[in-house]
This record gives C-alpha cells, structure tokens and sequence, in this order.
C-alpha cells in the first residue's frame, strides 16, 4: 500500500523558535496533500489543504502567516510552525491523496508530536 | 455540508465479546464513508471504506461495517474482540471525487478490550 512518512516524528523546542515538518510520499504521487491537527483525546482538525506548485488552502481560523506550508514536489510537503508558543503543542498528522487515484482516498502519516517549551 | 456523530467517546468489551462502535452521517451529496484506527500516538491506519456497489464492506482485521442510506448510518462491527483491538477509532465522510473539502472526522471512540 501507499505509504507517507513524516519527520520529525518527535520535536521539542523553545518557544518562538520555528519548527519544520517534512511530508513525504514514499512510493506514490500526491497532488494534494492535507495537515490536520489532533489534540489530545480529540479528532483531527483540518488546517490546510495543501496543492503542489500552487499556494495551499487554509481552514477558517488557521493562521497562514504562523502555518507555513510549501508543496514543492508531488512527494513532499512541509509545515513550519513559525515563532512556536506552548499553545501550539499537538500532534500534528499529514495525509496525501493519490494523484489520480479514486475514491478520495487519503494516507496518513504516522504523525509529529510538537513540545513547545 | 458534511458532518459526522459517533456516538459513545468510550466503549468497554470483554475479550471474545461483539464490538460495535456507531457512526452516523449527515451529507448533502451521495457520501464515501471510511473508518480509520488510530493507536498512541502513531497515525491514522484505513480499516475500510464505502464508496459506491455493495453495503456491506469487510476489512482489515477482522472489521465490517454496513451503510444504510436510510438510517444515514455507517456502524463498525466486530464478531469477537481482541486485545489488540484496544485503540482510538475515527468514522469519516467524504464527497465525491472533486470536492475541495475532503475527509471529515467525528470525534472518535475509544475502544477498551477487557480481559
């Protein structure tokens, strides 16, 4: 099957630091790829839909200048938290939908948990 | 607009014993419906999915669920639980192929197998 990759999958750093988390497609093309938010004991929050060559989509409520995200190839994406605050803390999970593939499948990453100090 | 109810944050079973863990729908448009697991701290694995053809749906480990269109309805069910079942489980919705907003998740079971 489709696998993603994310890394790191652990990171802890100081608070207003900037923190990048890679997306990788490891066998397959990914046209879109998404960012979700998970905290703890709850559901994962859509932050961003994320389109290869082109700008990503934000959900209403993320902010785009503290949530970069680039989408620079069809197997990888990155989300840098800029200027990280202990709020910022979560589990943080990409998934990437297969470039053509049907049925709007999408596979997720194992997930990158963000400890801001 | 698409939403998505589970219903019980938790659910308890013994070992051996039935699992069912509910999902119910709310979708404007014919929906694709998917369940997914997830263990700590680790990423969301498929466990199956409905898209189009037959209602019942079998997946991996052991897993089935049934649509019913008319009781907007996507349960997951079990025969005989295993230890190894003990995780989170999320139901989503989907549009069709071409919609902008993709998957949304209800808020997730928590599946406790009992020795």
């Amino acid at each position: 099957g489709a696998v993603v990759s994310q890394h790191p999958s652990r990171v802890i750093c100081k608070s207003g630091t900037s923190v990048k988390i890679e997306c990788r497609s490891l066998d397959f093309q990914a046209t879109t790829m998404f960012w979700y938010r998970q905290f703890p004991k709850q559901s994962l929050m859509l932050m961003a839909t994320s389109n290869e060559g082109s700008k990503a989509t934000y959900e209403q409520g993320v902010e785009k200048d503290k949530f970069l995200i680039n989408h620079a190839s069809l197997t990888l994406s990155t989300l840098t938290v800029t200027s990280a605050h202990p709020e910022d803390s979560s589990f943080y999970i990409c998934s990437a939908r297969l470039a053509g593939g049907p049925n709007n499948e999408q596979f997720f990453g194992p997930g990158t948990r963000l400890t801001v100090l | 607009a698409q939403s998505v109810t589970q219903l019980g944050s938790h659910v308890s079973v013994s070992e051996g014993a039935l699992v069912l863990l509910r999902c119910n729908y709310s979708s404007s448009v014919p929906p694709y419906l998917f369940w997914y697991v997830q263990y700590p701290n680790q990423g969301l694995q498929l466990l199956l999915k409905y898209t189009t053809g037959a209602t019942l749906v079998k997946g991996i480990n052991g897993f089935e669920a049934e649509f019913k269109k008319s009781e907007t309805s996507f349960h997951l069910t079990k025969p005989s639980a295993h230890m190894s079942d003990a995780a989170e489980y999320f139901c989503a919705v989907s549009a069709a192929p071409g919609s902008a907003r993709q998957l949304t998740f209800g808020s997730g079971t928590q599946l406790t197998v009992l020795p």
